[in-house]
This record gives C-alpha cells, structure tokens and sequence, in this order.
C-alpha cells in the first residue's frame, strides 16, 4: 500500500518562531496532499491541502510545500502560537481520477510550542 | 456547516463484550462514512470504507466480522467492535463525506471528535 511518513517525531520551536514540518510519500501517482491537525483526544482538523499540480500552497500563516521530484510536503508555520501545539499529519489520496477517496496517513510530528 | 460526531466519546467494557460506536453526520447527508483506528502515538489507519445502504468495503487485516460496520442512513454508521479483548483497545474515528466534489476533484473528508475504547 501506499507509505506516507515524517522525518521528524517531535518538533519544539520557541514562541514566535516560524516551524516546518516534513512528510516524505513513496506513491509518485499521489494526487492529492492534506494536512491534518490533530489535538489531544480529539479528531483531525483540516489545516491546508494542496494538489500534485501545484508546487506552493498559502493559508492563514501556513504554507505547504510540494516537492514531487524527491516527494516531500512540508508545512510552514509562522510565528508559531501555543495553541499551535498538536500532533500534525500528512495525508494523501491516490488517483483522485479514479474517484479514489481514501486517506493515507503519515506518522505524525509533535509540535510542542515553547511560551 | 460539515459537523461529524461520535457517540459515545469513550467507553470501558469487559473483555468478550461487544461495543457499539456511533458516527452521526449532523448537518449534511453522508453518502460515504470511513471508519479508522488510532493506537497511542501513532498514525489513523483506515479500517473500512462504508457506503449508505451497501456492505462496508475492509482494507486488509481487518477483520470484518470482528468489526461490524453498518451504514442504515445518510447521517448514520456504526461501529461495533464484537468480542472485545484488550488489544481492541484504541481510539476509533469516523468520518465522512457529503459527496460534493471539490474544483480540484476531492470529496473532503470530515472528522468526528474520535471514541476512546479500554476493554479491560
């Protein structure tokens, strides 16, 4: 099946800071990436989703970034808030021509938000 | 708007009883439900895919008749996990889809709040 992982288990930045979080997948037909944060106890929250047909993607103080060649995906976030401490996904869907919906989940990095 | 709950939000049981998960879309009707399992510190991984009124679709390794997936209604699926041991212990998330293709092809999944389950 398809792999989705992280380079970084647990990430700590400083109040403030910018952070970045990496994912790496194996499945070059990836269609389509989101990223998800998730807080203690409670289910993932969408936070940016970017196709293969884009290289950069912008949010609220968020950016992800996707690199196809080497299949990374990060996600930027700036000016990093303690509320931003969760545990961070990558996720991604195959095919979306075939109609496949179906999410993969990456590993998973920590934020831990240091005031 | 696209609000997915859970009931109940944890659960203790006794093992070799069985526990039953509800996934309720709230404020649209979900034609697709996704059931997942998430062991401490680690990952979602996808349990079963169910369509309203058809069988739920396994991914491999999960065994479907521990594993009882019922999809009666749009706003409606049900986990129920049969037997339960100790190892069934994990945090069960739902989600669902509405059927509303996004412009760039993707049906949006969204998340219910999860349901803890310790089977002691």
């Amino acid at each position: 099946g398809e792999s989705v992982g992280l380079h970084l288990p647990t990430l700590s930045v400083q109040e403030g800071d910018n952070s970045i979080i990496n994912c790496a997948y194996s499945n070059s037909a990836s269609d389509y990436f989101i990223w998800y944060k998730q807080e203690s106890g409670k289910g993932p929250q969408f936070i940016i989703d970017i196709r293969s047909n884009m290289d950069k993607r912008q949010g609220q103080r968020v950016t992800v970034l996707l690199n196809k060649t080497v299949k990374h995906l990060s996600l930027q976030i700036a000016a990093t808030q303690p509320g931003d401490s969760a545990v961070y996904f990558c996720a991604e869907t195959p095919g979306l021509e075939t109609g496949a919906n179906n999410l993969f989940f990456g590993t998973g990095t920590r934020l831990t938000v240091i005031p | 708007g696209a609000v997915v709950s859970q009931h109940p939000s944890w659960v203790i049981c006794k093992s070799g009883t069985s526990v039953k998960i509800e996934c309720r879309s709230l404020d649209f009707q979900a034609t697709t439900m996704f059931w997942y399992r998430q062991f401490p510190k680690q990952s979602l991984m996808l349990m079963a895919t169910s369509n309203e009124g058809s069988k739920a679709t396994y991914e491999q390794g999960v065994e479907k008749d521990k594993f009882l997936i019922n999809h009666a209604s749009l706003t409606l699926s049900t986990l129920t996990v049969t037997s339960a041991h100790p190892e069934d212990s994990s945090f069960y998330i739902c989600s669902a889809t509405s059927g509303n293709i996004q412009p760039h092809g993707y049906n949006e999944q969204f998340f219910g709040p999860g349901t803890r389950l310790t089977v002691l």
